[in-house]
């Protein structure tokens, strides 16, 4: 089974400002099968970014991602207050599909 | 519109059977896999099984193997999640998600299962 680590944990961040939000895969993934999630309380997860690196429909280009081997990497250049919420990194390329454990991005 | 419409809330008690559903509207069900995601309360997302209602293969996550069973019916464009003794640890959100056009954009809108004597 591959293991997604997410890091940071949590993500302290104030409106305006660049986040980083990591996920490193214990083993090699298909960057075609590397997908990130947004979880707002009360809601489904959100598609964000498939295929390590491509948006999916209606969301900001202020998201982008990008991987570099085992390592993928959520960029949110400018954060706006509906940002704020839980990622995860998922795969879907090897059999058991895996999340991540989240990352937790709150209002500094 | 694509979508994925699930069943509502369930409150059962601990060795009741269950079972819920996703129902998909606005494109071809049976080509694309269907996944439940179970999400226990305040913790993160695993992945359960999947199932190709084409020719219901299915899959299971190991931790949920023998646990859960998966099925659909692709006469009325339906996946199910069944529990045959349920315990309270299986008190949680199930969502569904349809791997249509090769991502997993679709989801459903959730089903609570809560699990009590």
């Amino acid at each position: 089974e591959i293991v997604l680590t997410q890091s940071p944990g949590t993500l302290s961040l104030s409106p305006g400002d660049r986040a980083t939000l990591s996920c490193r895969a214990s083993q090699s993934v298909s960057s075609t099968y590397l997908a990130w999630f947004q979880q707002k309380p009360g809601q489904a997860p959100r598609l964000l970014i498939y295929a390590a690196s491509s948006r999916a429909t209606d969301v900001p280009d202020r998201f982008s991602g990008s991987e570099s081997g085992t390592d993928f990497t959520l960029t949110i250049s400018r954060l706006e207050p509906e940002d704020f919420a839980v990622y995860y990194c998922q795969q879907y390329g090897s059999s058991p599909y895996t999340f991540g454990q989240g990352t937790k991005l709150e209002i500094k | 519109e694509v979508q994925l419409v699930q069943s509502g809330a369930e409150v059962k008690k601990p060795g009741e059977s269950l079972k819920i559903s996703c129902k998909g509207s606005g494109y071809s069900f049976t080509n694309h896999w269907i996944g439940w995601v179970r999400q226990m309360p305040g913790k993160g997302l695993e992945w359960m099984g999947i199932i190709y209602p084409g020719d219901s293969d299915t899959r299971y996550s190991p931790s949920f193997q023998g646990q859960v069973t998966i099925s659909a019916d692709k006469s009325i464009s339906t996946a199910y999640l069944q529990w045959n003794s349920l315990k309270p640890s299986d008190t949680a959100m199930y969502y569904c998600a349809s791997l249509y056009n090769s991502r997993w954009g679709v989801w459903g809108q959730g089903t609570p299962v809560s699990v009590s004597s």
